[in-house]
């Protein structure tokens, strides 16, 4: 079984550019998020989203957006681009969510990742 | 809202000796804790996890963490390591059923 794929792997982009990437969870999971990993940090949660809708919200400027597909599968978009956006963008999946932690019970797995270098 | 803090950021050892990673979490009514490995370039790999039960938890390559309720820690073990364990490791907990991350610790195997 495929598990959660990420693309681009690497990409470079100029400052106050664009960005979209892409992250195709694991079949039969449904909740989808999203972390930023600055070099010699660990991972900040960015998104969450269960069935298409946003279930979770770090701090992040509105910069950073994000949409899931009906196949499940997840965009994020960051506009304006600054050198500190520079960083490891992970994407996990779950089968479900659930506030209490329920999703929990079937744990995260990760891609990759999205390695972004602004320029 | 939960933190959580890993008191080491690097743990040099030579093979085959023990190892302790420490990490330490806010104190939450109920908490889910885990422990991830990051190998060079690559995501995170889920190694262990505390939901619920026996407060030791062990994952199938040897590492084993213990929940301690009273000092609000989860540290993570290994009683002989091998150069492989070479890598990254997070401690995260959970927060409303996201993530939160430590800053790290790498351990480094030397032979």
């Amino acid at each position: 079984d495929a598990g959660v794929t990420q693309s681009p792997t690497h990409l470079i982009k100029t400052r106050g550019q664009h960005v979209t990437l892409r992250c195709s969870p694991i079949s039969g999971h449904k909740s989808v998020s999203w972390y930023q990993q600055v070099l010699g940090q660990g991972p900040q949660f960015i998104f969450q989203y269960y069935e298409k809708e946003e279930r979770g919200r770090g701090n992040f400027p509105d910069r950073f957006s994000a949409r899931q597909f009906p196949n499940y599968s997840s965009e994020l978009n960051v506009n304006a681009l600054l050198l500190g956006d520079s960083a490891l963008y992970l994407c996990a999946s779950s089968y479900r969510h659930s506030p209490l932690g329920g999703v929990l019970n079937y744990g995260y797995t990760f891609g990759s990742g999205t390695r972004l270098t602004v320029v | 809202a939960q933190s959580v803090t890993q008191l080491d950021s690097q743990v040099p050892v030579f093979e085959e000796a023990p190892v302790e990673l420490r990490c330490n979490y806010s104190s939450s009514v109920s908490v889910y804790l885990f422990w991830y490995v990051q190998y060079p370039n690559q995501g995170l790999q889920l190694l262990l996890k505390y939901l619920s039960g026996s407060t030791l938890v062990e994952s199938i390559n040897g590492f084993e963490a213990e929940f301690n309720k009273s000092q609000t820690s989860f540290h993570l073990r290994k009683p002989s390591v091998h150069i492989s364990d070479t890598a990254e490791y997070f401690c995260a907990v959970s927060d409303k059923g996201n993530l939160i991350f430590g800053k790290g610790t790498k351990l480094s195997v030397k032979p």
